[in-house]
């Protein structure tokens, strides 16, 4: 299995505050990916990351925020946490075009 | 606007025959898809792909179809056993640019014993 861990893997918070999920590799991947999956909708690509400080928006970016500071460590921010972003997240890493991307085991957030 | 579309949401069959599963892409710049495979709780995991130089790919009981002039694409699993049931995710990418990997909504599949 790739060397790939999310934390937390379940995570319950209020309304309004900020929540951080981290995605953490120990393959040396390029490219690392946040997704959404709601049901109905499969994976939807939240931000993306093409190296060290080098990230770009997805399909459904609004309301988060990304850092790359190394090359083993993704973070995803909700600065203010709304109740439509309870969902499953998931990292991803891949090394590029043609090739698959592995995925963590993903993160429950609550939104209350 | 969903460049990667699985029109069935479910599909049931019985234990030994044939799953077809479909997906069709609207992105003419895609040339790489995979077949990802979810279990409940867990995360995606990788089931085979294929590049649009090639129109079949088989490993073992899963083989992937593409038909690119129609932007189609279909996933066969044969013989169906019980441990395939599951959510199948169809996704799409290029290999030049920016290399986002799109991703259906999935069709959860159920094997009858």
């Amino acid at each position: 299995d790739a060397g790939i861990t999310q934390s937390p893997r379940h995570k319950v918070t209020e309304t309004g505050t900020p929540v951080t999920l981290r995605c953490h590799q120990t393959e040396n991947h390029r490219y690392m990916y946040w997704y959404r999956q709601d049901p109905g909708h499969g994976l939807r690509l939240i931000h993306y990351s093409y190296g060290v400080k080098d990230t770009d928006k997805g399909e459904v970016s609004d309301g988060y925020s990304v850092s790359r500071s190394k090359t083993e460590d993704f973070l995803l921010t909700l600065e203010s946490a709304t109740s439509s972003q309870t969902s499953v997240y998931f990292c991803a890493i891949s090394d590029g075009g043609g090739t698959e991307a592995f995925f963590g085991q993903g993160t429950r957030l609550t939104v209350v | 606007d969903q460049q990667v579309k699985q029109n069935s949401p479910s599909l049931s069959v019985q234990e030994g025959r044939i799953s077809i599963l479909n997906c069709d892409y609207t992105n003419s710049m895609f040339d790489y898809f995979l077949w990802y495979k979810k279990y409940p709780a867990e995360g995606p995991t990788f089931l085979i792909s294929i590049s649009s130089i090639k129109d079949k790919n088989e490993d073992g009981r899963f083989t992937v179809f593409l038909n690119k002039s129609a932007k189609h694409l279909s996933l066969h699993i044969v013989p169906s056993q019980p441990g395939d049931s599951a959510v199948y995710f169809c996704a799409a990418s290029a290999t030049t640019g920016d290399y986002k990997l799109s991703f259906g909504a999935g069709t959860t599949v159920t094997v009858r014993a």
